[in-house]
């Protein structure tokens, strides 16, 4: 079974600084993976995805992923880091079948300093 | 409105009590999921359907019941409650094209006393 791992619990970055969430993932295969995010009370919203081809991915509000085989990380990136940018964000990875079910690592939450 | 919603967004019921947690989406996606999010769990799969009368089960399954008499709902019902299942549970849904995306509901926070 696909696992997946987030090794960061909490991480606190200034604002305008860079920023990297790590996410490593288990599977034989190449997996299809994502990005969420989650603010608080709220449910949570795709920023970003890969499935093949370019491993550099752009997504929404400026972040970006890039997806290394050989190490099996799928790490979300910003360049520079925004107040409205604290909250949680989850790693999750899906399998080609029809089963279509994600899993999800246990999150990261990113605090914002001014 | 067009979306997914779920109801209640919050619930204190007692130990023993069945409770049915609600989850209603208008696209028609084919694809419908439950899931529960405990803290340094992360989100963890409880049932998911890939179509009206097709469901199956996720990774924390026991205590839950699911039923999908119509694409558009999903109920998830809690048979005899228990604390451990003290949870925020978020509903999603995906359509069968290839693009995986899920779209969430906003979640109900249940709380068993």
């Amino acid at each position: 079974a696909q696992s997946v791992t987030q090794p960061d619990i909490h991480i606190t970055v200034s604002e305008g600084a860079s920023l990297e969430l790590r996410c490593n993932y288990s599977y034989g295969a190449t997996p299809y993976l994502f990005w969420y995010v989650q603010s608080p009370g709220q449910g949570l919203q795709l920023l970003l995805k890969y499935f093949s081809g370019d491993t550099l991915v752009q997504g929404i509000k400026g972040f970006e992923a890039e997806f290394k085989r050989s190490q099996s990380s799928f790490n979300l990136r910003k360049p520079s880091v925004h107040w409205s940018d604290a909250a949680e964000y989850f790693c999750a990875v899906g399998m080609d079948t029809g089963r279509r079910a994600l899993t999800f690592g246990s999150g990261t939450r990113l605090q914002v300093q001014p | 409105d067009a979306g997914i919603t779920q109801s209640p967004r919050y619930k204190i019921t007692e130990t023993g009590r069945q409770v049915t947690l609600m989850c209603h989406q208008t696209w028609s996606h084919s694809y419908m999921f439950w899931y529960r999010q405990d803290l340094g769990h992360g989100l963890r799969l409880i049932y998911y359907s890939a179509a009206a009368d097709i469901t199956d089960k996720g990774e924390v399954p026991d205590g839950y019941v699911v039923s999908r008499s119509k694409t558009e709902n999903f109920p998830l019902t809690l048979e005899s409650a228990t604390r451990s299942q003290t949870s925020v549970y978020f509903c999603a849904s995906s359509d069968s094209d290839s693009s995986y995306g899920y779209t969430f509901g906003s979640g109900t926070r249940l709380t068993v006393v």
